[in-house]
């Protein structure tokens, strides 16, 4: 069975650094074709994708976001952790870790996807 | 970067068939994936690559995409379909996932 979870602080400060983790299970992000990707939605709105990681640790990010992004695999943990740099308000969201199963057969769909945890940034 | 438009809302009677729309330049070229949404609630793909059902979703689910227009169709619609439905794609020349701005399904 795959799942995923994610982990991190429920409230950051302004100006700080955020650092999320998806702890997964059920597959191996080292398959060809495996990806996990990351998405926020703020509340009452729509999906933004932040970030990928694919098998070969290739790492693609928003092009509105990247200057604050960082993605990274600690694949003997089956963990990707993503770090958003220099939190606003604005980033109050709920923040979701999904699968891409196998580019090859599913494109980029995302076939499984964690729970999602609540992050909120307030002084 | 690529865009993906979505009505905000979509309305369908009970048992009858409803169609939600996403449009994009030329987004018959590219790989569309839909999700449902329910509140307080993770996504779930319910098509990818145009046509395809996930395992566990059901064949009223259908999709098509051609020229510049993607839609989902839900036949003989019940009152759990109700949700936000997103749209996807992968965007090969700026390297990125993209999301349509969601439809809210109501059925009456």
């Amino acid at each position: 069975q795959v799942t995923l979870r994610e982990s991190g602080p429920a409230l950051v400060k302004p100006t700080q650094t955020l650092t999320l983790t998806c702890t997964f299970s059920g597959f191996s992000l080292s398959t060809s074709g495996m990806c996990v990707s990351w998405i926020r939605q703020p509340p009452g709105k729509a999906l933004e994708w932040l970030a990928l990681i694919d098998w070969d640790e290739d790492k693609y990010y928003s092009t509105s976001l990247k200057t604050r992004l960082t993605i990274s695999t600690d694949t003997s943990r089956n963990q990707v952790v993503l770090t958003m740099t220099n939190m606003d308000p604005v980033d109050t969201a709920t923040y979701f870790c999904a699968r891409i199963g196998d580019i090859a057969v599913a494109g980029y769909g995302m076939d499984v996807w964690g729970q999602g945890t609540t992050v909120t940034v307030s002084s | 970067s690529y865009e993906l438009t979505q009505p905000l809302s979509v309305s369908v009677a009970l048992g009858q068939t409803a169609r939600i729309t996403c449009g994009g330049n030329n987004i018959g070229s590219k790989n569309v994936h839909w999700y449902q949404q329910k509140p307080g609630q993770a996504p779930v793909l319910v098509i990818y690559k145009d046509i395809n059902r996930p395992s566990g979703i059901p064949e009223r689910f259908s999709g098509s995409n051609s020229g510049n227009t993607a839609t989902l169709t839900i036949s003989r619609a019940q009152a759990g379909d109700e949700a936000d439905f997103y749209c996807q794609v992968w965007d090969s020349f700026s390297a990125e996932v993209v999301f349509g701005g969601g439809t809210k399904l109501t059925v009456l």
